[in-house]
């Protein structure tokens, strides 16, 4: 299994283009995720699915946008980038709800600079 | 609403020391605790949960950690460290009403030297 596949693994943008940032799993899971970590300020967390077809904001949602496609598929789209975006990216998967274990399994992350 | 407070960004140890990485939480129903390790240039992976039954858990690479519930913590240990343990490391508690959402804490910076 790959787990959770993230694409670009890289990506530069100039201040104002837009890009979306693609995310798969392939476990099943009904809740994704997506974080930015930027130095000193641990994982905070975008916006998150519960399952397919629900999407709510988490911690730093300004600036971003997703999209849950399928069971498998969460992106990420940022439609008109800024410095402030310039982070590494996260995405994650987990079963969800009451009683279950509910750990994550992330991704390798994206690193994107905006200049 | 749940939070998790990671108690040292950083932590120096020398080889083959014992070290600890202390993580406090807050929540107002029963939890779940994790530990992730992050390499260099990598993604989070599980170090080891707690979910119930017995407070000492054990994960991969020698791991362990204690819930303490009057404490409301859950401090990482292992015995004596190796240079392959340099990492960054953070603790995440979700509550077992809807787990899955986690709160990560900040992360500590472990740096084994030799």
């Amino acid at each position: 299994n790959a787990g959770v596949t993230q694409t670009p693994k890289f990506q530069v943008l100039k201040t104002g283009q837009s890009m979306t940032l693609q995310c798969a799993q392939d476990m099943n899971h009904n809740s994704m995720y997506w974080y930015r970590q930027d130095p000193g300020m641990g994982l905070r967390l975008i916006y998150y699915s519960a399952s397919e077809g629900t999407t709510d904001k988490g911690e730093v949602p300004n600036g971003y946008n997703v999209s849950r496609l399928n069971k498998r598929e969460f992106s990420l789209r940022l439609e008109s980038a800024a410095p402030s975006q310039t982070s590494v990216y996260f995405c994650a998967s987990s079963v969800s709800g009451r009683g279950v274990e509910g750990e994550q399994y992330f991704g390798p992350g994206t690193r994107l600079t905006v200049t | 609403a749940q939070s998790v407070t990671q108690l040292d960004s950083q932590v120096p140890v020398f080889e083959e020391a014992p070290v600890e990485l202390r993580c406090n939480y807050s929540s107002s129903v029963s939890v779940y605790l994790f530990w992730y390790v992050q390499y260099p240039n990598q993604g989070l992976q599980l170090l080891l949960k707690y979910l119930s039954g017995s407070t000492l858990v054990k994960g991969i690479n020698g791991f362990e950690a204690e819930f303490n519930k009057s404490q409301t913590s859950f401090h990482l240990r292992k015995p004596s460290v190796h240079i392959s343990d340099t990492a960054e490391y953070f603790c995440a508690v979700s509550e077992n009403t809807n787990a899955g959402k986690s709160t990560f804490g900040d992360g500590t910076t472990l740096t084994v030297k030799p």
